[in-house]
């Protein structure tokens, strides 16, 4: 399986405090995502990135940002988490611009805002 | 309209079964087709990518059809383990979304 892990596996924290979330990979993958997954909505994507320092907004970027500073880390911030908030965060990569090989998928981060 | 739509289920079969989930999808101009597998609690692992010729592995087999904007799964012989969820995704290509898109998944249940 691909090196990829996301941490802190699980948090619970605060309304109105700021949140960091890692995605750490050891392929060299270009490509990384993030989405988070509730019941009724699926995985819905947050940000994306292609390449270091060049990131994109998905369709719920609204409330966070992302930076990537190296290839292996993608990093997830929430800037004043909120109830709305509370979900599992999936990070993803792909080394295929097309996505003809899908994606591999880290084990997740169940986040908790309370 | 959501871009990939599936049933949700649940599909309560009988082990030995055969089981068939459809997905459709929004974006003509996609490129690229999976089905992925996601057990409860767990990151989603790849199943399978989706051909124009119909492809085959095992006892699972995928199914497009583009005329119609539509993706099936058939999953025969079941087995207790292929109980999970399966999620219908797509390339949004032409979009500007350099980024796969998924259906909210359809969960199977398989019954001793």
């Amino acid at each position: 399986d691909a090196g990829i892990t996301q941490s802190p596996r699980h948090k619970v924290t605060e309304t109105g405090t700021p949140v960091t979330l890692r995605c750490h990979q050891t392929e060299n993958h270009r490509y990384m995502y993030w989405y988070r997954q509730d019941p009724g909505h699926g995985l819905r994507l947050i940000h994306y990135s292609y390449g270091v320092k060049d990131t994109d907004k998905g369709e719920v970027s609204d409330g966070y940002s992302v930076s990537r500073s190296k290839t292996e880390d993608f990093l997830l911030t929430l800037e004043s988490a909120t109830s709305s908030q509370t979900s599992v965060y999936f990070c993803a990569i792909s080394d295929s611009r097309d996505l003809n090989y899908g994606y591999t998928f880290g084990s997740g981060t169940r986040l908790t805002v309370v | 309209r959501k871009e990939v739509e599936q049933d949700p289920g649940p599909f309560n079969v009988p082990e030995g079964a055969t089981v068939a989930f459809n997905c459709t999808y929004s974006n003509s101009a996609s490129q690229s087709f999976f089905w992925y597998r996601q057990d409860c609690r767990k990151e989603p692992k790849l199943l399978m990518s989706v051909y124009s010729s119909g492809n085959e592995d095992g006892r699972f087999t995928a199914q497009l059809n583009r005329a119609s904007q539509y993706i099936s799964l058939l999953i025969r012989d079941s087995k207790l383990s292929d109980s999970a969820t399966y999620l219908c995704v797509v390339n949004m290509e032409g979009t500007g979304r350099r980024a796969l898109t998924f259906g909210s998944g359809t969960r199977l249940q398989v019954q001793p």
